[in-house]
């Protein structure tokens, strides 16, 4: 069947614009996790969404990021205000449902660079 | 707080050959899962084995294979009959009751013809 798909693959954007990344999980996956891997950080935890319960948002970094999941589905990772340091990938994963034993299946990943 | 630490930045290995990547973990708990993620220039993270801490017996996917020490909080991964397909940066990764997982820096693992 068909796994994550992100979008879009690259964005490029100016130092102080907003950008909205997408996730669309596997079908019947009520667990969604965003990542972010960067040169420096490697990869960290940002945010979870299970079902309807509110999200783990312990990972984000600052209060330019978030994230919402409508309709228990797709997800969107939003920065306002862009800075360099926000340069990195990021990445998205999917699992059945939340607990210990469930694998997360990732998607390729958004690159994005902030001039 | 969990870590995990892969003392090996880079690996190479020659087809057809076997190589072992490293993992060491420090945690507190007793229930928790690793795995091993493998990720090629196309940066799609692709699950290559996974080992629950409760089973002594050590997991294997056809040519993966891991050496899961528990006292010692060690997670090695074995890769058998090394293919060129197998080139990519390998991933440790940690899981306890928290959802999030949480990675090593990683190990970039070339393969030689």
């Amino acid at each position: 069947g068909a796994g994550v798909s992100q979008s879009p693959s690259n964005k490029v954007t100016e130092k102080g614009k907003d950008v909205e990344l997408r996730c669309d999980p596997i079908s019947g996956h009520t667990a969604l996790y965003w990542y972010r891997q960067s040169l420096g950080q490697g990869l960290e935890f940002l945010i979870y969404f299970q079902g309807n319960s509110a999200p783990d948002k312990s990972g984000l970094p600052s209060d330019r990021f978030s994230a919402e999941r409508t309709g228990g589905s797709v997800s969107t990772l939003t920065i306002q205000r862009t800075q360099q340091e926000d340069s990195a990938v990021y990445l998205c994963a999917s699992s059945t449902q939340a607990g210990s034993t469930d694998t997360q299946y990732f998607g390729p990943g958004t690159r994005l660079t902030v001039l | 707080a969990q870590t995990v630490t892969q003392s090996q930045p880079e690996m190479s290995v020659q087809e057809a050959e076997t190589v072992t990547l490293s993992c060491t973990y420090d945690t507190s708990e007793s229930d928790y899962y690793l795995f091993w993620y493998k990720q090629p220039p196309s940066r799609q993270m692709i699950l290559v084995i996974r080992q629950e801490a409760y089973k002594q017996q050590n997991a294997t996917e056809n040519r993966f294979s891991v050496n899961f020490q528990k006292a010692a909080k060690s997670f090695s991964l074995k890769i058998s009959d090394s293919q060129l397909g197998d080139a990519a940066m390998y991933f440790c990764a940690y899981r306890s009751r928290s959802e999030k997982l949480v990675f090593g820096k990683g190990t970039k693992l070339t393969v030689n013809p």
